[in-house]
């Protein structure tokens, strides 16, 4: 399965897009990437996945890169309640089963 | 999007003791469910892979005898932590859903004293 690497950190500030990068250079031609998001001590949410075209609905937008091998997770204006630890995961699948593996992921702080 | 419950949200027990904590599918059937265990400022780590009327599939360095898992219906997993030490204190986390999504219960926060 692809690996992810991400920034351990990142702030932003309140009402501002925040961008959050994924690179995932050793992607498979049938992998999605995933995002999700887990504010503390709560169990992780899904953001938004994506193949190849950018993706997005009323939480974020997913923009990918061409070669697919990075990918950048946009919260347009983002508030107090996005602080969160966001999770970029390449989907693994064992006999049909998605099975999400997680990362260190981004600790994003978003400040008044 | 679909619904995954846990019970109990927090639980705190003796060193010894044995504690079961429930991961269910509120609003469709899952014949797989996952359990994650989390550390303080750590990611989620897979546990195991539980399978409706069949045995549980565990990670490596997983003790299948001290993490007992059932999953006897198509809506409920078990996940019983037997024995329990203080260094199994941790944030249990369960997931369930199909080939494209997966939806995560809330969590449980264990301590053991």
């Amino acid at each position: 399965d692809a690996k992810t690497t991400q920034p351990p950190s990142m702030d932003c500030a309140e009402g501002r897009a925040a961008n959050l990068p994924c690179n995932h250079s050793t992607i498979s031609g049938n992998e999605y990437v995933y995002w999700y998001r887990q504010i503390h001590s709560q169990g992780p949410q899904y953001i938004i996945h994506g193949l190849k075209n950018n993706e997005t609905n009323e939480m974020a937008s997913l923009i990918i890169t061409e070669d697919r091998k990075s990918s950048t997770l946009i919260l347009p204006h983002a508030t107090l309640r996005d602080t969160a630890v966001y999770y970029c995961i390449v989907r693994y699948s064992s006999g049909g089963s998605y099975i999400p593996t997680f990362g260190r992921g981004t600790s994003l702080i978003v400040h008044p | 999007g679909a619904v995954v419950s846990q019970h109990p949200s927090r639980v705190i027990c003796k060193s010894g003791t044995s504690v079961k904590i429930e991961c269910r599918s509120l609003d469709f059937q899952a014949t797989t469910m996952f359990w994650y265990r989390q550390f303080p400022k750590k990611s989620l780590m897979l546990m195991a892979t539980s399978n409706e009327g069949s045995k549980a599939t565990y990670e490596q360095g997983v003790e299948k005898d001290k993490f007992l898992i059932n999953h006897a219906s198509l809506t409920l997993s078990t996940l019983t932590v037997t024995s329990a030490h203080p260094e199994d204190s941790s944030f249990y986390i369960c997931s369930a859903g199909s080939s494209y999504e997966q939806y995560f219960g809330p969590g449980t926060r264990l301590t053991v004293t």
